[in-house]
């Protein structure tokens, strides 16, 4: 069966401070992987999304950037966190088949910038 | 523009009564849409797919309608528990990426 890992799940950092959010997916290959994040009360904001290896789109500019390194491997980063950046981090695949695009998502990564 | 509209008003119902979602869109056309849930500190979780040729779905004590004219699915739980508590997202899905609204929150009195 498919499994997706988030990490870590909680951190506080400094403004100005570098990020890494690392995700990996287990028990599939070639999978589409999201990033999304969640403010307080707002609804999931896509963040970026990957069909590939080394290829991303981003759904909104910003000082966040994401990264596929291998194929189930997908990473989030910063040069410096901004307040804003305060949020519910959330990794996620899909593999579109005969059901049509089901998300899963990995638990969450708290970052509260401080 | 698009919009996924969902009450963000929680719903607040006793146990044992049936519970009713709703979510309306507008300047979308989904093959399908999909209902997920998400309970506090967690990732949503895919609950039911309903696609734009069906007029509803069931599983177990949860049932989906899907009405493309009026641009609306109902979301349905019978007979709530307590553990029912959570918020329910709907995603609009077809040739691009889902996209979710913000969700609507259910909390179940015993």
């Amino acid at each position: 069966s498919q499994t997706i890992h988030q990490w870590p799940a909680t951190l506080v950092q400094p403004v100005g401070s570098p990020l890494s959010l690392e995700c990996t997916v287990e028990g599939t290959s070639n999978p589409n992987l999201y990033w999304y994040r969640q403010a307080a009360g707002r609804g999931l904001q896509l963040l970026f999304y990957s069909v590939g290896i080394g290829q991303i789109s981003s759904e909104v500019p910003q000082n966040l950037s994401a990264s596929r390194p291998q194929d189930r491997q997908f990473i989030l980063s910063s040069k410096k966190l901004l307040l804003s950046d305060s949020g519910f981090y959330l990794c996620a695949w899909d593999r579109l088949g005969t059901s049509g695009n089901t998300i899963y998502f990995g638990e969450g990564s708290w970052l509260t910038v401080v | 523009s698009q919009k996924i509209e969902q009450n963000s008003e929680a719903l607040n119902i006793q146990e044992g009564k049936t519970a009713t979602l709703t979510c309306n869109y507008t300047n979308y056309s989904p093959a399908y849409l999909q209902w997920y849930r998400q309970d506090p500190g967690r990732g949503p979780v895919f609950l039911l797919l309903i696609r734009e040729n069906e007029k509803e779905k069931r599983k177990e004590r949860l049932k989906v309608t899907f009405d493309t004219t009026l641009k609306q699915s109902l979301f349905h739980i019978t007979a709530s528990q307590p553990a029912d508590s959570a918020t329910y997202l709907c995603a609009l899905g077809g040739s691009y990426i889902p996209t979710f609204g913000r969700g609507t929150s259910l909390i179940v009195h015993p």
